[in-house]
């Protein structure tokens, strides 16, 4: 199985700035998405990142807000730009590498003030 | 649109009590995918199993057991013998074989108390 890590792990951030976040896979994966996961909730799915192209967002998601870039099939970042205090969530990414299992990665907390 | 339905919020058991997870899911797909993965307090979310549509074989897993019935669109996962470290919050999750984007449950808690 594919082994994920994330940074930062957390951070506390002030309304309107950026944070990007990185994922690193340590094998190459064909698949890579993200994930948010809102205070006491479930997981929502924000989108597919595709390696060298545009990554396809779920509804609800824009590319202004979350953009995505994957450089290549073993990293990937989420930037939540101007963010507000409902942005405050855990955020998770996975890869998927051939099989139908998707593995993730340990998540990045962040509360926006 | 694919579903999954977890309808209980939490359960809580002494240890070594068994514990079953319910879980229905909906989705047009002949070929699909679901996983129960584990989120413990420390928030990652861990794997546990999968199962493939087309294979409805209940099968043990050390302290986990499934039972995946498509007749009824249910796939429960149990616990046998559980202990505190069981104690978290467990999604059911559905992908589909056309785009393999997971879809959630709303998770179930449980706490195993000493």
């Amino acid at each position: 199985s594919a082994v994920i890590s994330q940074k930062p792990s957390r951070d506390i951030c002030q309304r309107g700035t950026s944070l990007t976040i990185q994922c690193q896979v340590d094998s190459q994966v064909t698949m890579m998405f993200w994930y948010r996961q809102q205070p006491g909730q479930s997981l929502t799915l924000i989108a597919t990142a595709n390696q060298g192209s545009e990554a396809t967002y779920e509804s609800g998601f824009v590319i202004d807000k979350f953009p995505i870039s994957r450089p290549n099939l073993t990293f990937s970042t989420l930037t939540v730009s101007n963010m507000s205090p409902e942005d405050s969530s855990i955020y998770l990414c996975s890869g998927r590498q051939g099989g139908e299992t998707q593995y993730f990665g340990p998540g990045t907390r962040l509360l926006v003030l | 649109a694919q579903k999954v339905t977890q309808a209980q919020t939490e359960i809580s058991v002494v240890e070594k009590e068994d514990v079953t997870l319910d879980c229905v899911y909906e989705t047009r797909d002949t070929t699909y995918y679901l996983f129960w993965y584990k989120q413990p307090p420390s928030g990652e979310l861990v794997f546990l199993i999968r199962r493939n549509s087309f294979d409805e074989q209940n099968e043990i897993s050390g302290r986990y057991s499934w039972n995946f019935q498509k007749s009824t669109s249910s796939f429960n996962f149990t616990i046998t013998a559980s202990q505190v470290v069981d104690s978290a919050v467990y999604f059911c999750a559905l992908s589909e074989a056309r785009d393999y984007k997971l879809s959630f449950g709303a998770g179930t808690t449980v706490t195993v108390r000493a």
